[in-house]
């Protein structure tokens, strides 16, 4: 079983729609996990962390559940900028190295 | 890119040849990170340094080297390059959400 696993999708999306991807981890003493944005042929950016309490930011909404061992990310109002890949990370602890997921492809359509 | 620069940014080398993998960080982080990308395998961790003079293997160490002699350069050699190495090699700084990306080498090997 991967580490971390994600549908590749694509998710072809329209403007304006809300979109959600979720993504499963196994190993149980991961301690922080964040969403990142990689954008076609360029590197990978955090997009934002992800809590326990979940946390949004503007249109993005990250959320955690320990106890099924998943993340989802909920964009609402896509724009075509949102357009990209979206890469699910986590870490054991804070000095262990990232662990990715192949990622989630959007794409948003006019 | 955060002040995470990689050299080269494009190479092309035959079956059988050396190359070094440049990063070079301005931001006195401790830890840095090599990872390669596939189409359909995500991100792979190949080797890393929790600091200066220090260095680890990751998921596919295999038929890199690395060597971390000063803090800001990590570098990354291929000392008989195969095609299966053919990838883009992203090199990381810092842990956490304080990871941040340089912009990539992409690297064919024929």
């Amino acid at each position: 079983r991967k580490e971390v696993e994600q549908d590749p999708g694509p998710f072809n999306v329209p403007e304006g729609a809300t979109v959600a991807f979720n993504c499963t981890y196994s190993n149980s003493a991961s301690q922080s996990f964040f969403w990142y944005r990689q954008d076609c042929r360029k590197e990978p950016k955090l997009l934002m962390s992800v809590y326990s309490s979940g946390n949004e930011d503007g249109r993005f909404t990250a959320q955690l559940n320990r106890a099924s061992q998943y993340i989802s990310l909920l964009i609402r109002d896509s724009k075509l900028s949102d357009s990209a890949t979206y890469l699910c990370v986590v870490t054991a602890t804070g000095n262990t190295p990232l662990v990715f997921g192949k990622g989630t492809r959007l794409s948003v359509i006019a | 890119n955060a002040g995470v620069t990689q050299t080269p940014k494009f190479r092309v080398l035959k079956t059988g040849q050396s190359m070094t993998l440049l990063c070079a960080q301005d931001m006195n982080h401790e830890y840095m990170y090599w990872y390669r990308q596939d189409p359909g395998m995500g991100l792979r961790l190949i080797h890393y340094s929790v600091g200066e003079g220090t260095t680890a293997k990751g998921e596919v160490p295999d038929g890199y080297n690395v060597s971390r002699l000063k803090k800001q350069n990590f570098l990354l050699g291929l000392e008989s390059a195969a095609p299966s190495q053919t990838s883009v090699y992203f090199c990381a700084i810092g842990r956490g959400s304080s990871q941040f990306f340089g912009p990539g080498t992409r690297l064919t090997v024929l």
